[in-house]
């Protein structure tokens, strides 16, 4: 059973042009989000969180929008930059076992 | 700050035969997580240990699969025999005490391929 999915396996887009991954779960139990980000032959790394009592949470040029009722999470990026080229994983928590699910990813591809 | 060191980088076998991975946590880190990426899925989480202990095995396949976590820092995950289906990246992770959003640290990954 997939309990985080990301029905879109890839996306392509413009630099300097939004970057929006989405990511669809399916327990409201789920106590926070993370996105990570992979580059090829690394291992993932932390993008951005955000907790349940939350609507969104700005970094820089990513900020992450969660809709509860709808148990959907979002991600965007901008202006999106070629570096920002990556596999995008959508994970979910939940702060009793501390355990991570993982959605299958987005691969972005900004191009200049 | 180092970061979580896993080796070997790549590994080929052929299927029945056993392979081992091995994996260095961040320094301080107590909890070790070991994750079985196949191609097109995100990682699946095999096991969590806290410091030597076991938190979590749910997903080890049991009958194949055994890890261990000497001394609570290093850890070994072994497959012992490979099947085709066990072809993959096998991530190590390690979190600190008290880390928030019990963010996880990566290493590179091993990629396995069984013939």
């Amino acid at each position: 059973d997939q309990q985080v999915k990301q029905n879109s396996p890839s996306l392509s887009v413009q630099e300097g042009r939004i970057s929006i991954l989405n990511c669809d779960y399916t327990n409201s139990m789920f106590d926070y989000f993370l996105w990570y980000k992979k580059y090829p032959a690394e291992g993932p790394t932390f993008l951005i969180s955000i907790s349940s009592i939350k609507d969104k949470n700005e970094d820089g040029r990513f900020t992450v929008f969660l809709n509860k009722s709808a148990k959907h999470l979002s991600l965007h990026i901008v202006p999106s930059q070629p570096g920002d080229s990556a596999v995008y994983f959508c994970v979910v928590g939940s702060g009793n076992t501390g355990k991570l699910i993982f959605g299958q990813g987005t691969t972005l591809q900004v191009k200049p | 700050e180092a970061g979580v060191a896993q080796s070997p980088r790549y590994k080929i076998i052929e299927k029945r035969q056993s392979v081992a991975f091995w994996c260095n946590p961040i320094s301080g880190h107590a909890t070790l997580y070991w994750y079985q990426q196949i191609l097109g899925q995100g990682p699946k989480l095999l096991i969590q240990f806290q410091n030597n202990g076991v938190v979590d095995d749910s997903q080890l396949p049991k009958d194949r699969f055994s890890a261990e976590r000497l001394k609570g820092v290093d850890s070994t995950l072994k497959i012992q025999p490979a099947k085709l289906e066990d072809s993959a990246v096998y991530l190590c992770a390690s979190s600190p005490p008290g880390g928030r959003y019990n963010e996880q640290f990566f290493g590179p990954g091993t990629r396995l391929t069984v013939l």
